[in-house]
């Protein structure tokens, strides 16, 4: 398997723009998370779906942030307006199962200017 | 209180000793621990996962868990060069003995191995 497929990998917006990050997780894999990291915040739990439904979005910063899984195999975040405080590496990551480790993509570098 | 915590370092630690990185976690009932490794500009990548109190070796790596204590621990003996990065440390949270099914990273620990 090629592992979790994110994309763009870097991403460079102007403020008030949308931007949407995609990911594809790894075959099989029911759980999707996507994570935000920054160096003042670490790694930070955005929302997660379990078998394409969202389970916990408590970590969504605001309104601007969406996120969907229209199926197995593909998953998007959305910002919109996007803000120069959403400049951070995002990444996607995929689990099997409650207590499964997971695997992360290469990650989207948004930098909002 | 932050749910895991972890010191963020930097550890320098000289090539060839041992690597002792430690992490605390708030939730009592969190069921699965794991290790990441993050190298500069990369994702994080597991490293180690353990589910049961006690010791779990794999190669120079070893993960301890201590659920009384809410503490887990990762060794990394004859560390060298290329072990520098950051170390994630990860809990899997639970209630009444069901999963959430999400990990919650701590802010990770910089190691550094010097020659």
């Amino acid at each position: 398997d090629a592992g979790v497929i994110q994309s763009p990998r870097h991403e460079v917006t102007e403020m008030g723009q949308e931007v949407t990050l995609r990911c594809k997780p790894i075959s099989g894999h029911d759980y999707l998370f996507w994570y935000r990291q920054t160096m003042m915040r670490g790694l930070e739990l955005l929302i997660y779906f379990n078998n394409n439904v969202p389970i916990d979005d408590s970590g969504m910063p605001e309104d601007r942030f969406s996120a969907k899984m229209p199926n197995a195999s593909f998953s998007t975040l959305k910002i919109q307006p996007s803000e120069p405080r959403d400049s951070a590496v995002y990444f996607c990551a995929s689990s099997i199962g409650t207590f499964g480790e997971a695997f992360f993509g290469q990650g989207t570098r948004l930098t909002v200017v | 209180q932050k749910e895991v915590e972890q010191n963020s370092g930097p550890l320098s630690v000289p090539e060839g000793a041992i690597a002792s990185l430690n992490c605390t976690y708030s939730d009592r009932g969190s069921q699965s621990f794991f290790w990441y490794r993050q190298y500069s500009g990369k994702s994080p990548e597991l490293i180690m996962f353990i589910y049961s109190n006690g010791d779990k070796e794999d190669g120079r790596f070893t993960a301890q868990l201590n659920k009384a204590s809410q503490y887990v621990s990762l060794l990394i003996r004859d560390s060298q060069p290329s072990d520098s990065a950051t170390y994630l440390c990860a809990v899997n949270p639970s209630r009444g003995g069901t999963s959430y099914g999400k990990l919650t990273f701590g802010q990770g620990t910089i190691l550094t191995v010097h020659p």
